[in-house]
């Protein structure tokens, strides 16, 4: 069983760019969440796509944006990068069934850095 | 999704169990208590969740209060490895609700020789 898999491992970006960053969910999970990670703090949620559609949004402007893939494969895309954007981002995988809640494995994360 | 409250860090001695506590006295009926645990600079572990009955697997215990108003983790043989942040969360149990994880501060364990 292959767990959740994240591209690249680090990055370093200059404020104004735009970055794509890719994961790869665990093998027969259908859901994925993305989470940032500020040095020193608790990871906060992003948004979070099943069955390609965005199933919940935390409080992070527009400029965060994100797929799913048919695969279940999801990038997640950040345009006109700021300082603040510097941080390590997590991507979580997990199986919906039901309408019960699922248990999310998380991926090794991305660090990137705003120059 | 209630608050949960964590004692910032906690140290324990190899070999020994550790027992970390968190307080979810705002728990709803349907919220589950979670645990994850973060060594440094890698994605968060899934440890062990739970609702009303007490948990066990190959990595630790949740031992939850019958009111269910706090919880402990217990990991039974502490090792160095064991060193890191663990999350206390407690999450609603209906997808339709909301699917995210709110973290908190956690607690920094240090497993010391």
């Amino acid at each position: 069983e292959t767990g959740v898999t994240q591209s690249p491992t680090h990055l370093i970006k200059t404020r104004g760019q735009q970055v794509t960053l890719r994961c790869s969910s665990q093998s027969g999970h259908n859901t994925v969440s993305w989470y940032q990670q500020a040095l020193g703090q608790g990871p906060q949620f992003i948004f979070q796509y099943y069955r390609e559609e965005e199933n919940g949004r935390g409080n992070f402007p527009p400029r965060f944006s994100g797929l799913q893939f048919p695969n279940y494969s999801s990038e997640l895309n950040v345009n006109a990068l700021e300082l603040d954007d510097s941080a390590l981002y997590l991507c979580a995988s997990s199986l919906r069934a039901g309408v019960m809640t699922d248990t999310q494995y998380f991926g090794p994360g991305t660090r990137l850095t705003v120059l | 999704d209630a608050k949960t409250t964590q004692p910032p860090s906690m140290d324990c001695a190899e070999g020994r169990a550790a027992n970390l506590p968190c307080n979810h006295s705002t728990i709803s009926g349907n919220e589950y208590v979670y645990w994850y645990r973060q060594i440094h600079s890698q994605g968060p572990q899934y440890i062990i969740h739970g609702l009303k009955n007490n948990e066990t697997n190959e990595m630790a215990s949740l031992i939850i209060t019958e009111d269910r108003k706090s919880s402990t983790l217990i990991l039974p043989h502490a090792t160095l490895r064991d060193t890191a942040v663990y999350y206390c969360i407690v999450r609603v149990a209906d997808t339709a609700a909301g699917n995210k994880l709110t973290f908190g501060g956690g607690t920094r364990v240090l497993v010391k020789p």
